[in-house]
Formats: C-alpha cells, sequence, structure tokens
C-alpha cells in the first residue's frame, strides 16, 4: 500500500471546519483514501472513503485533488467530541488490513 | 457502538503466562482482523481471518496465534508473554475477504487492555 504524510497535530476552534490534509503522491489508480480516526484508547472508527471524486457522508466531506496526490478530510463544524487522532490510510480494498501510520493528532479548542 | 464484542476488558497477567483474548464480529460480517496497539509501535496489524480461513497475516510474532471459530468468533492467544507484550489489542470486523473493488469499512470493538507485569 502507498505511504501517506500527514501533520502531526492540528487545532480548531470548536465549531469551526476542520481541514486536515493527508498526501499521497505514490497512490496507484486502483487504491482508494480512507479515513479512521481514533478517539483517546478507543478502538478506530470509519470516517470515510473515496477513489477520485469527492465525497460526503454524515460525518465528513473528503476531497481528492484531480491528480489524486493529495486530499482533505472536512469535519465541517468541529466539536470537542472531535478531538482525536485522524489516520488517512491508502488502500485497493476496504477488507485489507490497514496500516496505520502516525495520523494527525486534531484538539478542538473551545 | 460498533457491534463489534471483544472479552475481556482488562486483563493483567505475569511474565511467562498465556492468555486468550476473545472477539465476536458484527453479525454477518465474515472477516476479523487483530491490531496491536503499543505506545512505541503504535497500530499495527497482527492477522486477519476470513470464514474460518486465515487470509494475511502481519507482525505477528510465533508467540501468539489466532483462530476463527465456525460460528465466526475469534480467538487470539498469547504464550511466554513478556513485558513489551503490554498494549491494547484490537479486533475489527467487515463483511468481505478483500477481493479488489470491495470497499467495505472495518468496525473496530473497545479493545483489550494488556498488562503483563
Amino acid at each position: 500500500d502507498a505511504k501517506t504524510t500527514q501533520p502531526t497535530s492540528m487545532d480548531c476552534a470548536e465549531g469551526r471546519a476542520a481541514n486536515l490534509p493527508c498526501n499521497h503522491s505514490t497512490i496507484s489508480g486502483n487504491e482508494y483514501v480512507y479515513w479512521y480516526r481514533q478517539i483517546h484508547s478507543q478502538g478506530p472508527q470509519y470516517i470515510i472513503h473515496g477513489l477520485k471524486n469527492n465525497e460526503t457522508n454524515e460525518m465528513a466531506s473528503l476531497i481528492i485533488t484531480e491528480d489524486r496526490k493529495s486530499s482533505t478530510l472536512i469535519l465541517p463544524h468541529a466539536t470537542l467530541r472531535d478531538t482525536a487522532v485522524y489516520y488517512c490510510i491508502v488502500l485497493t480494498s476496504g477488507n485489507t488490513p490497514l496500516v496505520f501510520g502516525k495520523g494527525t493528532r486534531l484538539s478542538v479548542i473551545a | 457502538d460498533s457491534g463489534v464484542t471483544q472479552t475481556p476488558k482488562h486483563l493483567i497477567t505475569a511474565t511467562g503466562q498465556r492468555v486468550t483474548l476473545r472477539c465476536s464480529p458484527r453479525s454477518g460480517d465474515l472477516s476479523v482482523y487483530w491490531y496491536q496497539q503499543s505506545l512505541d509501535q503504535g497500530l499495527q496489524f497482527l492477522i486477519q481471518y476470513y470464514n474460518g480461513e486465515e487470509r494475511a497475516k502481519g507482525n505477528i510474532l510465533e508467540r501468539f496465534s489466532a483462530q476463527q471459530f465456525p460460528d465466526l468468533h475469534s480467538e487470539l492467544n498469547l504464550s511466554s508473554l513478556e513485558l513489551g507484550d503490554s498494549a491494547l489489542y484490537f479486533c475489527a470486523s467487515s463483511v468481505g475477504g478483500g477481493g479488489r473493488g470491495s470497499y467495505n469499512e472495518q468496525f473496530f470493538g473497545p479493545g483489550t487492555r494488556l498488562t503483563v507485569l
């Protein structure tokens, strides 16, 4: 699976949009971008995934650049409960083992 | 609640001992994955089972073994425990087994915290 690069940490004010970037410059044409998050010592939680089109669900939006070398996860109105480590993972299939990097530690501040 | 259950929640044991961690996947999910999370190594994949068969292997030590039973629950056996085995152990499940184009998400259980003294 392709490697990803994410900032180590980010802060976001409560109620504002949180934009979490991810670089995946070696992504292959058949690889998806997945986002998971882990709230302090809980099991990781799936957020969203995409191939090349932008995606939106009830939790977040995923913007993938046209060349697919980077993406941004957007939490439109961050709350304190969104404080977590966010992982960007590139996979050919969601049913294969996840390779977790260090992720981005997002702190939402009141 | 992800629908994945893990028991026990906490386990404290001594070096050299053997323990068994149990995982029940979501109803209908055929794949079970085991992950280990320690402070220094982060989240690491150990092993995957699909419908009773081993599907993929990660950084799993020879002292560790797993199996998936006909009712699809899984057990992770850790033996000759060392201090460094202290970690959070997560089980996850998904519907499919990894075929291309299958993009189901994985659902994680709450984890078992193992402390080896």
